[in-house]
């Protein structure tokens, strides 16, 4: 049971580069998030998709772009990575919004 | 707007006592709240959540919460602390229909032999 995949699980990218990340589920959720966790702030939402051909802002959006590619799928872009943009980067996915929610193992990003 | 507050940022305990881990949340509807633990350099697993059912919520790993809505608590207990319940800790709020959840900025337990 693979429940939520990121791909990759390390990345060091220059400053200006772009990059995918990439993320599946397989448990037939309707609702997908990208999160980005920092020392002593938690998770913080970047985007989030509430059903397929549906995406939102969450709390931290600048820098970034998603697509729901299908029900399974949702990817995160960074067009021009920026230092500030070094973190661990969760996916998660759920069934409905009162229910729990189940993350991918994250990918670490360094942006030098 | 939904909001999440843990009240202690590190807490350490001795094995074999009792941990207490704070949380209190702010929500404009009938909130689902969840706790969820992750060990360095790991994911996220869920310990336990509330959806509105009974109060007194029982997670894995003997820990356990109470949903206390007029104080807007939900603090995770476990009777005997573990060396390997250290870990961080996150308290997660989530307004039904609001799809969003939003995270605490995390408890960091810490277990003395």
């Amino acid at each position: 049971n693979a429940g939520v995949t990121q791909t990759p699980k390390f990345q060091v990218l220059k400053t200006g580069q772009s990059m995918t990340l990439q993320c599946a589920q397989d448990m037939n959720h309707n609702s997908m998030y990208w999160y980005r966790q920092d020392p002593g702030m938690g998770l913080r939402l970047i985007y989030y998709s509430a059903s397929e051909g549906t995406t939102d802002k969450g709390e931290v959006p600048n820098g970034y772009n998603v697509s729901r590619l299908n029900k399974r799928e949702f990817s995160l872009r960074l067009e021009s990575a920026a230092p500030s943009q070094t973190s661990v980067y969760f996916c998660a996915s759920s069934a409905l919004g009162n229910t729990e929610a189940f993350f991918g193992q994250g990918t670490r990003l360094t942006v030098v | 707007a939904q909001s999440v507050t843990q009240l202690d940022s590190h807490v350490s305990v001795s094995e074999g006592t009792p941990v207490l881990l704070r949380c209190n949340y702010s929500s404009s509807y009938s909130p689902s709240l969840f706790w969820y633990v992750q060990h360095p350099n790991k994911g996220l697993q869920l310990l336990l959540k509330y959806t509105s059912a009974a109060t007194l919520v029982k997670g894995i790993n003997g820990f356990e919460a109470e949903f206390k809505k007029s104080e807007t608590s939900f603090h995770l207990t476990k009777p005997s602390a573990h060396m390997s319940d250290a870990a961080e800790y996150f308290c997660v709020v989530s307004d039904r229909g609001t799809y969003k959840y939003i995270f605490g900025t995390g408890t960091r337990l810490k277990v003395l032999a």
